[in-house]
C-alpha cells in the first residue's frame, strides 16, 4: 500500500529558528513530490516540486530534498518568522497514475 | 493569470439533497483533478480529468458522485443524494500537459451535510 507520512503532526518554534519537516512514503517508485503549505480555510499553496530525478530544490528560504533509496522527503525552513505558520502538506505522485498521495501534514506555530 | 477557482465556498444541506460543486481550472490546463478531506482524514484523490475525458475515476467512492467536464473547461461534481459522511472540504486541481509538473489547487468548497 501506498502511504505517505508526516512526523511531527504539529510543531511550535520560537521565531528565527531553522526547521526542518519529514515526509515518508513507503514505495520508492515515485514520479516526483511536491510540498505545499495550507492556511487556516483556505486552499493549498505550492512551495516546491522535486522530481525523482532531482535531489533537492530550492525557494528562497525554503529547501526541500528528496532521497527515494530511504523514502523521505525533508522541507527545511531556514530563519523562521510568524508568517511561516500555517499546515505544511507532502504529496507524491507514483509512477502509476497521476494522482498525489498525501500525508496528514505538519501544523507549524513560529512565535513571536 | 487567475488561479484554479471553486464555486461555492461553503455549502450546508440536509441529507438526501444534491448539491453540485464547480472547478474553473486555470486557462489551458488540461489535467483536472478532485480531491476531497473528510474530517480528521488525509486528502484523498477523487478522480482525474485530461480534456473532456475521465483518465482515472478510481477514487470516486460510490455510484452517488458524478463528475462531468464538458467541453474540457470547467468541471462539476454532483453528489445524489448526498449523506452525512460526504461532509468534508472537496479540492479542484489542475496541471498542464504533461502532468509531470506542480498540481494547482483551489480554494476548496466545504460541504456539510445534516
Amino acid at each position: 500500500k501506498q502511504e505517505v507520512t508526516q512526523i511531527p503532526a504539529a510543531l511550535s518554534v520560537p521565531e528565527g529558528e531553522n526547521l526542518v519537516l519529514n515526509c515518508s512514503f513507503t514505495d520508492s517508485a515515485i514520479y516526483n513530490l511536491q510540498w505545499f503549505r495550507q492556511d487556516p480555510g483556505k486552499g493549498l499553496t505550492s512551495l516546491l516540486l522535486i522530481q525523482s530525478s532531482q535531489r533537492e530544490q530550492t525557494s528562497g528560504r525554503l529547501n526541500a530534498s528528496l532521497d527515494k533509496s530511504s523514502g523521505r522527503s525533508t522541507l527545511y525552513i531556514a530563519a523562521s518568522q510568524p508568517g511561516d505558520s500555517a499546515t505544511y502538506l507532502c504529496a507524491v505522485k507514483y509512477n502509476a497514475g497521476n494522482m498525489l498521495t498525501f500525508g496528514g501534514g505538519t501544523r507549524l506555530m513560529v512565535k513571536p | 493569470e487567475a488561479g484554479v477557482t471553486q464555486f461555492p465556498s461553503h455549502s450546508v444541506i440536509e441529507k438526501g439533497q444534491t448539491v453540485t460543486l464547480r472547478c474553473d481550472p486555470i486557462s489551458g490546463h488540461d489535467n483536472l483533478y478532485w480531491y476531497r478531506r473528510v474530517m480528521g482524514k488525509e486528502i484523498k484523490f477523487l478522480l482525474h480529468f485530461v480534456k473532456e475525458s475521465k483518465q482515472d475515476e478510481s477514487g470516486m467512492p460510490n455510484n452517488r458522485f458524478l463528475a462531468e467536464r464538458t467541453g474540457g473547461t470547467y468541471s462539476t461534481l454532483k453528489v445524489q443524494p448526498a449523506e452525512l459522511e460526504d461532509s468534508g472540504v472537496y479540492f479542484c486541481a489542475s496541471s498542464q500537459q504533461p502532468s509531470s509538473g506542480p498540481q494547482y489547487f483551489g480554494p476548496g468548497t466545504r460541504l456539510t451535510v445534516l
